[in-house]
């Protein structure tokens, strides 16, 4: 199937609470990027991974955020502790590297409530 | 730090009117720029994708590049209530074998009826 699937769409969780989030990407896409989305700062890129592996993850607090892909099918961004300023929508998506096309496609993303 | 800047809005438009969004960039390497439009509670979809200097037309859009000027723009013709959205501007950086892209803030857009 030609898309980004991401789950939970929506959580709700207490502050201090661990909450995973997972990202299917398009199948043979190689790269993917997770972003979080809040009125305040638009669409902020926290880590990405090509084949993989992780590229860059500057854009994450390293404290209590950590971002994996166990296999190619699979991305996952955890947060824990989490904290009610993590409340925001998190979007993955994900490109073909080196294709010639460089579109990000995106996935319809987690909303997540943290009280 | 790469910047991409957007006029928040909002910008109201009338049903049938040209509605004009504008970014500006602060990467003078960058060479790929992207307009995505995000309806509210919905991921942000691709709708214009620009490579080159000059105009390029898909439809009602047209998107403008002056990298001069290091200026992008989105023309929407015949505007309609569904064109209501935010619109994102994003560029790739310069650097080589970087697909990352920098969004601006977004622009929100109302097309009355």
């Amino acid at each position: 199937d030609a898309r980004v699937t991401q789950t939970p769409r929506h959580k709700v969780t207490e502050m201090g609470q661990e909450v995973t989030m997972r990202c299917q990407p398009i199948l043979g896409h190689n790269t993917v990027f997770w972003y979080r989305q809040t009125m305040m700062q638009g669409l902020e890129l926290l880590a990405y991974f090509r084949n993989r592996a992780p590229l860059d993850d500057s854009g994450m607090p390293k404290d209590r955020f950590s971002a994996e892909m166990p296999d190619a099918t699979l991305a996952t961004l955890k947060i824990q502790p989490s904290e009610p300023r993590d409340s925001a929508v998190y979007f993955c998506a994900t490109i073909l590297a080196g294709s010639s096309t460089d579109t990000q496609y995106f996935g319809p993303g987690t909303r997540l409530t943290v009280l | 730090q790469k910047e991409v800047e957007q006029n928040s809005g909002p910008l109201s438009v009338p049903e049938g009117a040209i509605a004009s969004l504008n970014c500006t960039y602060s990467d003078r390497g960058s060479q790929s720029f992207f307009w995505y439009r995000q309806y509210s509670g919905k991921s942000p979809e691709l709708i214009m994708s620009i490579y080159s200097n000059g105009d390029k037309e898909d439809g009602r859009f047209t998107a403008q590049l002056n990298k001069a000027s290091q200026y992008v723009s989105l023309l929407i013709r015949d505007s309609q209530p569904s064109d209501s959205a935010t619109y994102l501007c994003a560029v790739r950086g310069s650097g080589a074998g970087s697909y990352q892209l920098t969004f601006g803030k977004g622009t929100k857009l109302s097309v009355i009826p």
